[in-house]
């Protein structure tokens, strides 16, 4: 299967806690990564692997997976989290990366 | 500090062919894989192709599988992606990606992108 669905969009009150989930069937073999694009730039590398987070991201990102869903949390929401989240993956057949199709998080 | 820089996008019709470049600066390219995403007007990102560090490995998505060559000069520090028979469903913007490791694993860096418009 080539698919990863995510949720349209969600929302958290500023400095409570949310997950953004990502299910599909090649997330029972393999990590997501998760990626943060605000309106108008390059989409930002935020967490891969088992719970990995790039130098310069902060703390409160966080990933983890369970069967066939993959999980970014942020733990205690900022303004500057508002963006869209996008995860990815390798597809069942290993040779292929795909992507969900996004999730808007909105900050209250 | 990792930097890239896609150039050769435009206005092309549908049939025409492409070249885009990736320069990149900050890490030493011939060490990682590269990857080229991208993203059509207010839609998702769509991951395109990948090659590994030393080009024995390279992968397309379905919809430009035939279509799409991704070649890289490790010497001229760059990436590249040939595209030939557009489609107005290529019209997009088009970022290059460093991977975390010489094999395909996890777009990390990327550049700014670079608009492709397929139209007649």
């Amino acid at each position: 299967s080539s698919e990863l669905t995510q949720d349209p969009a969600v929302s958290v009150a500023l400095r409570q806690t949310v997950r953004i989930t990502c299910q599909g069937d090649s997330l029972r073999i393999y990590f997501a990564s998760w990626y943060q694009q605000k309106p108008g730039q390059a989409p930002v590398l935020v967490v891969y692997g088992k719970n990995n987070r790039p130098s310069g991201i902060p703390d409160r990102f966080s990933g983890s997976s369970s069967g066939n869903t993959a999980s970014l949390t942020i733990t205690g929401a900022q303004a500057e989290d508002e963006a869209e989240y996008y995860c990815n993956c390798r597809d069942t057949s290993g040779h292929h990366w795909v992507f969900g199709g996004g999730t808007k998080l909105t900050v209250l | 500090e990792v930097q890239l820089v896609e150039s050769g996008g435009g206005l092309v019709q549908p049939g025409r062919s492409l070249r885009l470049s990736c320069e990149v600066s900050g890490f030493r390219f011939d060490d990682y894989a590269m990857h080229w995403v991208r993203q059509g007007p207010g839609k998702g990102l769509e991951w395109v192709s990948g090659i590994s560090f030393n080009s024995s490995n390279t992968g397309y998505a379905g919809s430009v599988k035939g279509r799409f060559t991704i070649s890289r000069d490790n010497v001229k520090n760059s990436l590249y992606l040939h595209m030939n028979t557009l489609k107005t469903e290529d019209t997009a913007f088009y970022y290059c990606a460093k991977d975390i490791s010489g094999e395909l694993e996890v777009p990390e860096s990327w550049g700014q992108g670079t608009l492709v418009t397929v139209s007649s």
